[in-house]
């Protein structure tokens, strides 16, 4: 079955303990992106990849960390977590890019730092 | 003034009418549209996307287009009660980035 996969589902930590939720998909697609969803402001996107070894910030990439070592897997890093990034996550992957193709999205992650 | 704006609602309409979603975005270069629909506690799901001028047609769905008065809206015909969910409006601009809107909560009331 094709899909995008995020784990954990739910994750509550402490601030400062370094986390990493991770994300693979099994579609072969180029892009991947990581949103978050906090009620009011609707997804925002936090970084994408458009490739291998190639990432680039979204709108809110203060406190994050990507990688894009393989194709499959784009791992979303908090190196300190704060509270104000208690939120709900999603990664998504796209065949040629977000603006042109269909976006398919992981189950999500609810995030909450305290 | 936020590049892709909606009506948080909730919209509510009896079941059997037309429910229309509207949005509006701010990027006059924006080139592809798209709609998804997200059930609560779950993930997006594209519904719709749209390119051109005009009205697009999937079952009961359509999405209308109109690039001079800046808006693209999203029709649904015969509602039904698992059509109750929150409807994300997504604009590409000219970054090539998507933008979402904050979404729409549809209530369908059998």
């Amino acid at each position: 079955e094709a899909q995008v996969t995020q784990n954990p589902r739910y994750l509550i930590t402490v601030t400062g303990k370094k986390l990493t939720v991770t994300c693979s998909q099994n579609m072969n697609h180029e892009y991947m992106s990581w949103y978050r969803q906090d009620p009011g402001l609707g997804l925002r996107q936090i970084y994408y990849s458009m490739n291998v070894e190639v990432t680039d910030k979204g709108d809110v990439p203060e406190g994050y960390k990507v990688s894009r070592k393989e194709k499959r897997n784009f791992p979303l890093i908090l190196e300190s977590p704060s509270p104000n990034q208690t939120s709900l996550y999603f990664c998504a992957s796209s065949l040629l890019g977000f603006s042109n193709t269909e976006a398919f999205f992981g189950q999500g992650t609810r995030l909450t730092v305290v | 003034q936020k590049e892709v704006e909606q009506n948080s609602g909730p919209l509510s309409v009896p079941e059997g009418a037309i429910a229309s979603l509207n949005c509006t975005y701010s990027d006059r270069g924006s080139q592809s549209f798209f709609w998804y629909r997200q059930y609560s506690g779950k993930s997006p799901e594209l519904i719709m996307f749209i390119y051109s001028n005009g009205d697009k047609e999937d079952g009961r769905f359509t999405a209308q287009l109109n690039k001079a008065s800046q808006y693209v809206s999203l029709l649904i015909r015969d509602s039904q009660p698992s059509d109750s969910a929150t409807y994300l409006c997504a604009v590409s601009g000219n970054t090539g980035k998507l933008i979402f809107g904050q979404g729409t909560t549809l209530q369908v009331k059998p």
